[in-house]
């Protein structure tokens, strides 16, 4: 069936590495990829997307890599910090009709940045 | 600009008990989203509003959950009579709910934490 997925639940990086996360997904019919960051006892927070039509996609410290052909994307957090522990979610979001849209959530990697 | 509002933020029942959540979202948010999230997974939507209307509630058990928005802003998610697999977050999110540009990022709220005993 359609599912976003995560390839690993744990990462630990220690303080000013990079950070690199995976997702996998199966359903090629999204308008837009999504990542999310979710600190404790709080709902996620938007990061960055990326478009179904582009490959890469630069924020602040934050770069999204879209690999169509294998269905593959990833998030890449550079110089890590003691804020960016959490829990990172994929997510894929598809236009579900009368002007609004719905997203699919993987399982999440949770992160956690040794200082 | 206030954020999506969230009562209660922890609830603790019994199983066959009933509760009730409710969500503010933001001014203006046409869509609005009830998530349920449980331990250590993403969230799943249970159900979509377009203003009061709903668009989408196939992965709401109707035999125990209920939600409405009658007024188009605020919402209630009900749950009756609980079971102890509904312990989780569950999560509203709201989204201006337009098709062009970047107007469909949803804003979720702080969540609800359920626990059934």
């Amino acid at each position: 069936g359609e599912s976003v997925g995560l390839h690993l639940p744990t990462l630990s990086v220690q303080e000013g590495d990079n950070s690199i996360i995976n997702c996998a997904y199966s359903n090629s019919a999204s308008d837009y990829f999504i990542w999310y960051k979710q600190e404790s006892g709080k709902g996620p927070q938007f990061i960055i997307d990326i478009r179904s039509n582009m490959d890469k996609r630069q924020g602040q410290r934050v770069t999204v890599l879209l690999n169509k052909t294998v269905k593959h994307l990833s998030l890449q957090i550079a110089a890590t910090q003691p804020g960016d522990s959490a829990v990172y979610f994929c997510a894929e979001n598809r236009y579900s009709g009368a002007g609004s849209y719905q997203l699919t959530f993987g399982k999440g990697t949770k992160l956690s940045v040794i200082p | 600009e206030a954020g999506v509002a969230q009562s209660p933020r922890y609830k603790i029942i019994e199983k066959r008990q009933s509760v009730a959540f409710w969500c503010n979202p933001i001014s203006g948010h046409a869509t609005l989203y009830w998530y349920q999230q449980i331990l250590g997974q993403g969230p799943k939507l249970l159900i979509q509003f377009q203003n009061n209307g709903v668009v989408d509630d196939s992965q709401l058990p109707k035999d125990r959950f209920s939600a409405e928005r009658l007024k188009g802003v605020d919402s209630t998610l009900k749950i009756q009579p609980a079971k102890l697999e509904d312990s989780a977050v569950y999560l509203c999110a709201s989204s201006l709910g337009e098709r062009t540009g970047v107007r469909w990022e949803q804003f979720f709220g702080p969540g609800t934490r359920l626990t059934v005993l």
